[in-house]
Parts: structure tokens; C-alpha cells; sequence
């Protein structure tokens, strides 16, 4: 079955700090992937998706690219900002079909000034 | 254009109440599917679900959870009787056609069952 596992929180940086934060997945055959954002208290916000092999998916400064090699999609920002405190989500559903998200647990970011 | 709606935002059950909770997805849409989010956890896939149809519900459990997406109207998740470790964010999402792999989420309901 499918799975994803990412990096534990809480990650703690200061603002202009550069972040990544890891995701690795288990899948059938090709799955699409995403990472979704959630605020406090609200709902999750779609930030990038990448829908093959060696896709960057980008958003609002953040970008990940789609690893088949090592079934990786990390989260990276080169330089960030105290509101993008949040928990961050990576996500996989297969490809082509309207099917289930599977979730990792989620890292929440903690952006200092 | 609306994005995906839930109510209530809140909602507070004593044990052993039903809790119904509403996702009006998307204007246009027609696949729904619902989520579960336990404190500090990732969500959970519960059911996904067309107008008038349950086409996988190997997340809901199998006892005093149901779902429906009626022709007219809202989807809702029923929860019967319900038990402390029912408390958690219920998420709504929606897509537009079979083949599309995005997802669009409401804001969630928080159910505290006293």
C-alpha cells in the first residue's frame, strides 16, 4: 500500500533561514505528489503538487522536485518567513484515477524573528 | 467562485449523541471525500464518495459512521453514538471529475465529544 514519512517536528528557524524539510514515499506505480500547508486553526492549502519523475513543483518560494530514484519529494525555501509558520503536509495519490490522498504526519515550522 | 463549505465550524456532542457534519464541495464538482485529523496526527482518508454513489469507504469505520452525497444537497458524515476518541477535525474535499488528482479542502469541523 501506499505510505509517506516525513521529517518529525517541530523545525525551529529563524526568519531568512534557509528550510527543508524531508519526505520520502512507498507507492504503486506512479503517483502523483503534493505538499499541502495548514495555518492555525484552518483547512489545508494545496502549496505544489509534481505529477512525474523529475517534476519541481514551486509555490510562493517554496519548490520540490519529484526523485523516482530515491522516492523522494522534499520541501525546500531558501529564505523563510515568520507567516510561513505552519504545519507542512506531503501527500501522494496515484496518478490518473480521482482517488485517496495519504498523508504523512506533518512538521510543523516555527519561523523566529 | 465558493470554495468547499463544512458546518459547523465547531461542534460539541455529549457521548452517546449523533454528530452530523456538512460539505458542500465545490460548484461543479461532484467527487467528495472525507478526512479525519486526530490531534497532532495527519489526516486520514475516511470515505470518497459521487453524487448518490460510495465508491470506497475502506477508512470509515465499520460501526456508527456513515456517509452520504444525496442528488440535492450536501454531503454528510454521521457519526452515531458517539465515544470520547471520536474528537477530532473532520476535512472535507472535493475534485471535479474522475480524472482529476486535485483536491480541494474546506475548513473543517472540530467535533469535542464531552
Amino acid at each position: 500500500g501506499n505510505s509517506v514519512t516525513q521529517m518529525e517536528g517541530p523545525v525551529t528557524l529563524s526568519e531568512e533561514a534557509f528550510l527543508t524539510i524531508n519526505c520520502t514515499y512507498t507507492a504503486t506505480g506512479y503517483p502523483s505528489l503534493f505538499w499541502y500547508v495548514q495555518y492555525p486553526g484552518e483547512g489545508l492549502q494545496l502549496l505544489l503538487k509534481a505529477t512525474k519523475a523529475d517534476d519541481k513543483g514551486s509555490n510562493k518560494g517554496f519548490e520540490a522536485t519529484y526523485r523516482k530514484e530515491t522516492t523522494s519529494f522534499h520541501l525546500e525555501k531558501g529564505s523563510v518567513q515568520v507567516s510561513d509558520s505552519a504545519v507542512y503536509f506531503c501527500a501522494l495519490t496515484n496518478t490518473g484515477t480521482a482517488s485517496k490522498l495519504t498523508f504523512g504526519t506533518g512538521t510543523r515550522l516555527q519561523v523566529t524573528l | 467562485n465558493a470554495g468547499v463549505m463544512q458546518n459547523p465550524r465547531h461542534l460539541v456532542r455529549r457521548r452517546g449523541q449523533e454528530a452530523r457534519l456538512r460539505c458542500s464541495p465545490m460548484k461543479g464538482h461532484s467527487h467528495v471525500y472525507w478526512y479525519r485529523q486526530l490531534p497532532e496526527e495527519g489526516l486520514k482518508f475516511m470515505v470518497y464518495l459521487q453524487k448518490e454513489n460510495i465508491i470506497d469507504e475502506s477508512g470509515m469505520p465499520k460501526e456508527r459512521f456513515s456517509a452520504e452525497f444525496p442528488k440535492e444537497g450536501p454531503s454528510i458524515l454521521r457519526i452515531q453514538q458517539v465515544v470520547r476518541g471520536d474528537s477530532a477535525a473532520y476535512f472535507c474535499a472535493s475534485s471535479p471529475t474522475k480524472d482529476s488528482y486535485e483536491q480541494y479542502f474546506g475548513p473543517g469541523t472540530r467535533l469535542t465529544v464531552t
